[in-house]
């Protein structure tokens, strides 16, 4: 199957500061890319979509202005936690579309700790 | 997309088949039912997807009623490694349209 990889898997860091979480598609070009979030013992909730060269579709309750995401080129999406606080603490998956239509491949996620 | 109930848990025997139910009871005719299962601390992994006819890949068996109103997943020989929560998803395939809305799914443990 096709491969998305994350980067980081995982990160700490201060309230306040901003971090930003790469995802690359490896073997494939995506024109899109779709950006979760998983708290504990919970399903993954859909963040935004993340379209090539155009501005990313955000679900509703999300702000726009916090997660900040671009996707520059047809392998990379990434998303930055702006001013982040102790309650975005989550593990945050990417995917991409590879293949048949609606045919998702997920990347390994990242662990976002922030204290 | 049409909602999905699935078993909030299930327990396995290793090396037995695991069948795991979904029922998607208000399906369109246009919406497929995809598989996806979630190992602790990783991202989702597609497993299989189907319309009408049941599907059989290396990973696992796809079995859809007539109606389609209901699916079985199954694993035909459980390893330990195959713990997880399992996702059924029904949705349109269609470019432009390809979000997927997860549920929460079945928590499937082997037990040795």
């Amino acid at each position: 199957g096709a491969v998305v990889s994350q980067h980081p898997s995982r990160v700490i860091c201060k309230s306040g500061t901003s971090v930003k979480i790469e995802c690359r598609s490896l073997d494939f070009q995506a024109t899109t890319m779709f950006w979760y979030r998983q708290f504990p013992k919970q399903s993954l909730m859909l963040m935004a979509t993340s379209n090539e060269g155009s501005k990313a579709t955000y679900e509703q309750g999300v702000e726009k202005d916090k997660f900040l995401i671009n996707h520059a080129s047809l392998t990379l999406s990434t998303l930055t936690v702006t001013s982040a606080h102790p309650e975005d603490s989550s593990f945050y998956i990417c995917s991409a579309i590879a293949g048949p239509p609606g045919t998702q491949y997920f990347g390994p996620g990242t662990r976002l700790l922030v204290l | 997309d049409a909602k999905t109930t699935q078993p909030p848990s299930m327990d396995c025997a290793e090396g037995r088949a695991a069948n795991l139910p979904c029922n998607h009871s208000t399906i369109s005719g246009n919406e497929y039912v995809y598989w996806y299962r979630q190992i602790h601390s990783q991202g989702p992994q597609y497993i299989i997807h189907g319309l009408k006819n049941n599907e059989t890949n290396e990973m696992a068996s796809l079995i859809i009623t007539e109606d389609r109103k209901s699916s079985t997943l199954i694993l035909p020989h459980a390893t330990l490694r195959d713990t997880a929560v399992y996702y059924c998803i029904v949705r349109v395939a269609d470019f432009g349209n390809e979000k997927l809305t997860f549920g929460t799914g079945t928590r499937l443990t082997i037990i040795p």
